[in-house]
């Protein structure tokens, strides 16, 4: 069954550090999310995206975020300068019109 | 903005016991999700409830849906150790086409033998 990928599976980075995390949906996906789930807490929206442009952002989702769609398969998160607070796990999903599949997680560590 | 609580947060129970986890809300949704959560991994899939006082059954699994699609629940029926994990309802709001889930609370089980 195919499967969303999530790579790093662990990213660890300093304070004020870029990081980009990685997901490729399903191939016939057509809309893209990023979760995030902070520990011990519930998972989170941050954004969506569809047709080559955010549709929905959280208030989570300031300037320090980005994502993009480089190509056809890959669909990044990008962080300008990492806080500490920004220790989570981060879910990529995607779906056509039925539910969202999710991937496993990177889980970021800032320190 | 659109709050989904769950209950109990925490539930451990004997193998072969049934019970019951609630979601609530006071929005209303378009459709409704179970996900099962193991640690390390992203939700899966459970069920997903669309219509007011629908009632889905997966197996031992009973989920329904409140009549003003407010609320949820989950039932299992003589649990057993496979199925610890957390358990989140998520919820698809009634506007931009569903263009995301507001997730629960979540809701941990742990099933002993």
């Amino acid at each position: 069954e195919p499967e969303v990928t999530q790579t790093p599976s662990h990213q660890v980075t300093q304070m004020g550090q870029e990081v980009i995390l990685r997901c490729v949906p399903i191939s016939n996906h057509l809309y893209f999310y990023w979760y995030r789930q902070i520990l011990g807490q519930k998972v989170e929206f941050l954004v969506s995206f569809y047709n080559n442009e955010i549709s929905e952002k959280s208030e989570i989702f300031d300037d320090q975020f980005s994502v993009e769609r480089p190509d056809g398969s890959n669909f990044t998160l990008k962080i300008r300068s990492t806080k500490l607070e920004d220790s989570a796990m981060y879910f990529c999903a995607s779906r056509t019109l039925g539910p969202l599949h999710f991937g496993n997680g990177t889980r970021l560590t800032v320190t | 903005t659109q709050l989904l609580e769950q209950s109990p947060q925490f539930l451990s129970i004997q193998e072969g016991e049934n019970l019951t986890v609630y979601c609530n809300s006071s929005s209303v949704f378009s459709s409704l999700q179970w996900y099962r959560q193991e640690p390390g991994e992203g939700p899966v899939l459970l069920v997903t409830v669309v219509t007011g006082g629908e009632v889905k059954k997966l197996k031992r699994l009973t989920f329904q849906f409140g009549d003003a699609r407010k609320d949820s629940s989950l039932h299992i029926t003589a649990a057993q150790p496979g199925d610890t994990g957390l358990y989140l309802c998520a919820g698809a709001g009634v506007t931009g086409g569903g263009n995301k889930l507001t997730f629960g609370t979540g809701t941990q089980l742990k099933v002993e033998l």
